[in-house]
Order: C-alpha cells, then structure tokens, then sequence
C-alpha cells in the first residue's frame, strides 16, 4: 500500500521559533496533500490543502501567514509555523491522496511549544 | 456544510464482545466513506474504504455498511479483542473533493 512518511514525529520548540514539518509520499506521487490539526481529544480539522507546483488552499480561519505550506514536489510537502506559540501545540497530520479521493495519513507530528 | 457525527463517543467493553459503531453525515452527496483507526499520539491507519455505489465491505473481523439516503454508516467489530482499543474515525470526502471531513471518533476500550 502507499507509505507517507511525516517527520519529525514529535519537536518540541521555544516560543517564537519556527517549526518545519515535512511530509513524503514514498512510493507514489501526490499531486495534492493536505495538512490537518488534531487537538487533544478532539478530531481533525483540515487545515490547508497543498498542491503541487502552486499555492495552498486554507480553510477558513487558519492564518496563512503563520502556518506556511510548500509542496515544490509531487513527493513532498512541508508546513512550517511560523513564530510558534503554546497555543499552537497540537497534533499535526498531513495525507496524501490518489485516484478516488483514497487518503493516506503520516504517522503525525506532535508539536509542544514552550 | 457536511457535518459528521460518530456514536458513542466512548465505549468501554470486556474483551469477546460483538461492537458496533455508529457513524452519521449529513450530505449524503459523498464519493466514499472511510474508517480509520488511530492509537493514542499516533497517525490513522485505514481500515476500510466503502465507495459510494457500495453497501458493504470487509476485512477480518471488521466489516462496515454504508446506507447513503439515510446519511448512516456502522463499523461493526466481530469479537472484540483488547489490541482493537483504538479511537475509531469515519471520515467522507464531498464529491468533487478530495478532502476530508471527519467524524468526532469512537474512543473503545476493551479490557481483557
């Protein structure tokens, strides 16, 4: 089956400090990816969709400017947030997807920001 | 705007038990249904993926319906073991869309 492989799996960072993650399909191309948020306890809240060669979509209420989104490849994609905050601790995953709208999730990373 | 709704939110079992998760949307205009499985701190790992023209589909001691005009779907989970504690996701993509909106999880604990 497909692999994504996100990394890093957990960072931990000082506030005001950016933050990258990245996020690779291994063994297919993705022309899109998308990036969600998990909060304890809570489910996933799309975040951004990235695709390949142009800009993100973000959903409403996600700042664009904080939560910065490349995709400069069909096999990966990086969020970077920007000037970190203890607010944005939190678990963020990032999917991939093929023909028919078939996803496939990385592993997560879990962002605390101290 | 698709909303998405799983119930229980939790569910607490000894170990045998037959289980069925209950999972609901409201715009029935969806390409597939998903369930996913995610271990505490961990990615989701798909479970199964019924598509739209489907009523069913299995694996193992999982099998899971799709009834679109009544916007319900149902994870039913054949003799619980405790390695089946997970929480459990469904998750529908709008046609026309590749994203997902997903559903507030089943937490099951399944105690030996």
């Amino acid at each position: 089956g497909a692999v994504v492989s996100q990394h890093p799996s957990r960072v931990i960072c000082k506030s005001g400090t950016s933050v990258k993650i990245e996020c690779r399909s291994l063994d297919f191309q993705a022309t899109t990816m998308f990036w969600y948020r998990q909060f304890p306890k809570q489910s996933l809240m799309l975040m951004a969709t990235s695709n390949e060669g142009s800009k993100a979509t973000y959903e409403q209420g996600v700042e664009k400017d904080k939560f910065l989104i490349n995709h400069a490849s069909l096999t990966l994609s990086t969020l970077t947030v920007t000037s970190a905050h203890p607010e944005d601790s939190s678990f963020y995953i990032c999917s991939a997807s093929v023909a028919q709208a078939i996803a496939f999730f990385g592993q997560g990373t879990r962002l605390t920001v101290v | 705007k698709q909303e998405v709704t799983q119930i229980p939110a939790a569910l607490s079992v000894p170990e045998g038990e037959n289980l069925v998760l209950n999972c609901s949307f409201t715009d029935s205009a969806i390409y597939n249904l998903q369930w996913f499985r995610q271990d505490p701190g961990k990615g989701l790992t798909s479970l199964l993926l019924i598509q739209s023209s489907q009523r069913e589909q299995t694996s193992g001691r999982l099998n899971a319906s799709l009834d679109k005009s009544s916007g319900r779907s149902t994870l039913y989970i054949a003799a619980s073991q405790p390695g089946d504690s997970a929480t459990y996701l469904c998750a529908v993509p709008k046609i026309g869309f590749q994203k997902l909106v997903f559903g507030t999880g089943t937490r099951l604990l399944v105690s030996p």
